[in-house]
């Protein structure tokens, strides 16, 4: 158990349709993560926060968004959803931001999958 | 930018043999060096990694990689598997110089036959 928790498991919907993934850091830890892993592009970083600030963006459809909130929780809202948005995300966190040559691992929660039908 | 590389999408073997998985890299910059491994339906979990130093590094179940700079290389090998060891191995890169993200590789599976 990393100590990173995420809900829902999984989750299923229609396309067209919102929903929200939500993810607790590690106690502690101030920096989360985002990455989707699919059929078609693999593992891939979305997003980056850190103490409530977007920190680094990596792959991330417009039409998904993300946020941390002030108890350091944090959500990553996706909207209009297709097919191709099926997969699992992943939230890790880490205890600072990685700043030079200043390596902080990341924790990695169990996942949520999202099917999109 | 990075990008890793790993050619092998299935590698099967038989318990007890050793297995190399290949991972090579390509950045502009210094990188650390990282291979995780995800079982069936779970999350990621760091094997080991590599900072700086001795190019050789050892990480959790028996699993230990070595770093070639001339190569941009960092494979990942044990010396004899078990059954448990079936899941799928990600290698991945993140810039040493700033920021924390990682860029994976495409995976292998790693396939152990009795």
């Amino acid at each position: 158990d990393s100590g990173v928790t995420q809900t829902p498991k999984h989750l299923i919907t229609a396309t067209g349709q919102r929903v929200t993934l939500r993810c607790s850091p590690r106690s502690g830890d101030l920096s989360v993560y985002w990455y989707q892993q699919s059929l078609d592009q693999g593992l891939q970083f979305l997003i980056q926060y850190y103490n409530g600030e977007e920190r680094a963006k990596g792959n991330i459809l417009e039409r998904f968004s993300a946020q941390q909130f002030p108890d350091l929780h944090s959500e990553l809202n996706l909207s209009s959803l297709e097919l191709g948005d099926s997969a699992l995300y992943f939230c890790a966190s880490s205890v600072n931001p990685g700043t030079r040559s200043v390596y902080n691992e990341q924790f990695f929660g169990p996942g949520t999958r999202l099917t999109v039908l | 930018a990075q990008s890793v590389t790993q050619l092998d999408s299935q590698v099967p073997v038989f318990e007890e043999a050793p297995v190399e998985l290949r991972c090579n890299y390509s950045s502009s910059v210094s990188v650390y060096l990282f291979w995780y491994v995800q079982y069936p339906n779970q999350g990621l979990q760091l094997l080991l990694k590599y900072l700086s130093g001795s190019t050789l590094v050892k990480g959790i179940n028996g699993f230990e990689a070595e770093f070639n700079k001339s190569q941009t290389s960092f494979h990942l090998r044990k010396p004899s598997v078990h059954i448990s060891d079936t899941a799928e191995y990600f290698c991945a890169v993140s810039a040493s110089h700033g920021g924390n993200k990682l860029t994976f590789g495409t995976g292998t599976q790693l396939k152990v036959e009795l």
